[in-house]
């Protein structure tokens, strides 16, 4: 197994451009979720989803977009990229249990730099 | 609403000594608490949690974290710290019925020669 992976590790990106993070899993998670990390400010979450079909907020949704058409993937959309939206990137899933027990399995994170 | 506090930015410690990472929540109802280790520019990995039962909970590398409800804390803890153990370190905390878990801020762990 993969695990979760993360493409594209590293990218640089003009201040209005736009973009698209995957992030992909090959353990049948239910749930999904996006991070952004940055200095002192330890993990913030961006969306989340709880299945095919499904997304939600999280903490920080402002300048961010998500799908996810297929279980299996969860895409982070930046229509307009901006210069605060430069951090490490961070997906994570998570098998269905109830009462939210289950540990989180994380990508290995894409470095994102707006100018 | 759950929270999570780390109150140490960074810890220090000598190889070969015992180390401890604090980590103190408040969540209602029962907690499920995590322990979650990133190295330099990688993903976090999972350590350890506790969900019920024993106190004390034994984890990846020699890691183990101990639960005490009156004081409402987890703390990381190993018995002989390695340089290789340099690294920052998660506390997590979910309760029952919740996709979310809350995150603290991060203890950046550093085991000196």
């Amino acid at each position: 197994n993969a695990g979760v992976t993360q493409t594209p590790k590293f990218r640089v990106l003009k201040t209005g451009q736009s973009m698209t993070l995957l992030c992909a899993q090959d353990m049948n998670h239910e749930y999904m979720y996006w991070y952004r990390q940055d200095p002192g400010m330890g993990l913030r979450l961006i969306h989340y989803s709880v299945g095919e079909g499904t997304t939600a907020k999280g903490e920080v949704p402002d300048g961010y977009n998500v799908s996810r058409l297929k279980k299996q993937n969860f895409l982070l959309g930046l229509e307009s990229a901006a210069p605060s939206q430069t951090s490490v990137y961070f997906c994570a899933s998570r098998p269905w249990g109830s009462g939210g027990h289950n540990e989180q399995f994380f990508g290995p994170g894409t470095r994102l730099t707006v100018l | 609403a759950q929270s999570v506090a780390q109150p140490e930015d960074q810890v220090n410690v000598a190889e070969g000594n015992p180390l401890t990472v604090k980590c103190t929540y408040s969540v209602s109802g029962n907690p499920y608490l995590f322990w979650y280790v990133q190295y330099p520019n990688r993903g976090l990995q999972f350590l350890l949690k506790y969900i019920t039962g024993d106190n004390l909970v034994k984890g990846s590398y020699g890691f183990e974290a101990e639960f005490n409800k009156s004081q409402t804390s987890f703390h990381l803890k190993k018995p002989s710290a390695l340089v290789s153990d340099s690294a920052l370190y998660f506390c997590a905390v979910t309760s029952g019925g919740s996709y979310i878990p809350t995150f603290g801020r991060g203890t950046s762990l550093i085991v000196h020669p």
